[in-house]
């Protein structure tokens, strides 16, 4: 298995582009997680999706951030217009269910100038 | 709402002594506690895991210990080496919700 796929890897982008992170999750997992890592914040939880559906997006910052996952293999997040605070490592993470243990992807480290 | 709390947040060992990190939450419907390892630059990796109908489990040289009376649980590093040098997280699971403790930064000192 190759676990949880994310692209890009790095991503450097000025402040007002848009930018698209993707993530392929672990097959037949039925949970998708979002996750932001700053020195500052730690571990947020952003957004997370239980088959396909989202359940709890209290995470999301503010409107310039949206997920979306339209099938089971797939899922982005969005972040339009892009800002230097914004700028953190990005994990996605997928698990069989709710209740079980996340399996995190590589992550995304993500640089707005 | 819910929290996890974890301590400390920095710790310094002798390679060869032992290290403990301490969670506490406040949600009493939570039954399941994993820990995660994070290496510089890497993911956060699952190292081991506690049921709440468990008090104890123990893989090689770590060991996790939970008190769901004082809701509080612990990990437990033995013979620390220096590849034990990580971020280490705790979390809280409950039916609809996981919640991360903030991290403890653990230094094995040569």
């Amino acid at each position: 298995d190759a676990g949880v796929i994310q692209s890009p890897r790095h991503e450097v982008t000025e402040m007002g582009q848009e930018v698209t992170l993707r993530c392929k999750p672990i097959s037949g997992h039925n949970s998708l997680f979002w996750y932001r890592q700053t020195m500052m914040r730690g571990l947020e939880l952003l957004i997370y999706f239980n088959n396909n559906v989202p359940i709890d997006d209290s995470g999301m910052p503010e409107d310039r951030f949206s997920a979306k996952m339209p099938n089971a293999s797939f899922s982005t997040l969005k972040i339009q217009p892009s800002e230097p605070r914004d700028s953190a490592v990005y994990f996605c993470a997928s698990s069989p269910g709710t209740v079980e243990v996340p399996y995190f992807g590589p992550g995304t480290r993500l640089t707005v100038t | 709402g819910e929290n996890v709390e974890q301590h400390p947040s920095t710790l310094s060992v002798q390679e060869g002594d032992s290290a403990v990190i301490k969670c506490t939450y406040s949600d009493s419907a939570s039954n399941y506690f994993p820990w995660y390892k994070q290496e510089l630059g890497k993911r956060p990796q699952l190292i081991i895991d506690i049921r709440s109908n468990v008090g104890e489990k123990k893989d090689q040289r770590i060991a996790v210990t939970l008190n769901k009376t004082a809701k509080h649980f612990s990990l437990h590093i033995t013979e620390t080496q220096p590849e034990d040098s990580a971020v280490y997280f705790c979390a809280a699971i409950r039916k609809d919700k996981i919640i991360f403790g903030k991290g403890t930064r653990l230094h094995i000192l040569p």
